[in-house]
């Protein structure tokens, strides 16, 4: 099925361990996001994507990595897990709403919990 | 700095009309988008504005006054299932056209 996909729904790690987070979109959409939501701050963008092989950091990029080898596939990597990171994350792919404007589609998103 | 502003919390009632205000500090403004959140479910796409005016899609409308740097969401007809947060977001040249979002806005509908 066409669509946005993230995995794993929900994690459970320890401070310290690294966790991959996947997001698979089937548009063929240049542009990819990662975003994460805590309570009171709305969605901070972490890294994004214009294409495969071009990641550019967002406002609040430090301790995740990212990589964008296939157009499709844009995995988030907590090299280091911290109790900071405990949060909702969200993966997003761009195409174009009414009147040509942006419009995101987003994944369901992936819960994370660092102890 | 870039910043937006809308209420944390709305109250309206059931068959009513609604209104979300949004104000915004941005340089080098784009556009302003509004999603619509459930609880525990992702953000889904409701309107686009880039020019003044005003943008109707069935029982939602979206406003914009770049003079006045201000936007508004409004929502006829209220439904239970519109019970959700309103995310204003603003895209800049400055942001490199990435969206800025403000904190949320929470719907309660009462019956």
């Amino acid at each position: 099925d066409a669509g946005i996909t993230q995995s794993p729904r929900y994690k459970i790690t320890e401070t310290g361990r690294q966790v991959t987070l996947m997001c698979h979109q089937t548009w063929s959409h240049s542009y990819m996001f990662w975003y994460r939501q805590d309570l009171g701050h709305g969605l901070r963008l972490i890294y994004y994507s214009a294409a495969a092989d071009i990641t550019d950091k967002g406002e609040v990029p430090d301790g995740y990595v990212v990589s964008r080898s296939k157009t499709e596939n844009f995995p988030l990597t907590l090299e280091s897990a911290t109790r900071s990171q405990t949060s909702v994350y969200f993966c997003a792919s761009r195409g174009t709403g009414q009147g040509g404007g942006e419009k995101l589609f987003f994944g369901s998103g992936t819960q994370l919990s660092v102890l | 700095g870039q910043s937006l502003e809308q209420p944390s919390e709305v109250t309206a009632v059931e068959g009513a009309i609604v209104q979300i205000n949004c104000t915004y500090q941005t340089s080098g403004f784009y556009g302003l988008s509004w999603y619509q959140q459930h609880d525990g479910g992702a953000p889904t796409f409701l309107s686009y504005n880039a020019l003044d005016g005003l943008e109707e899609t069935g029982r939602f409308s979206s406003f914009l006054s770049r003079s006045d740097s201000y936007g508004y969401l409004l929502l006829q007809e209220l439904q239970m299932k519109d019970s959700a947060s309103y995310f204003c977001a603003v895209s800049t040249m400055d942001s490199n056209y990435q969206l800025i979002w403000g904190a949320g806005t929470k719907l309660i509908i009462k019956p």
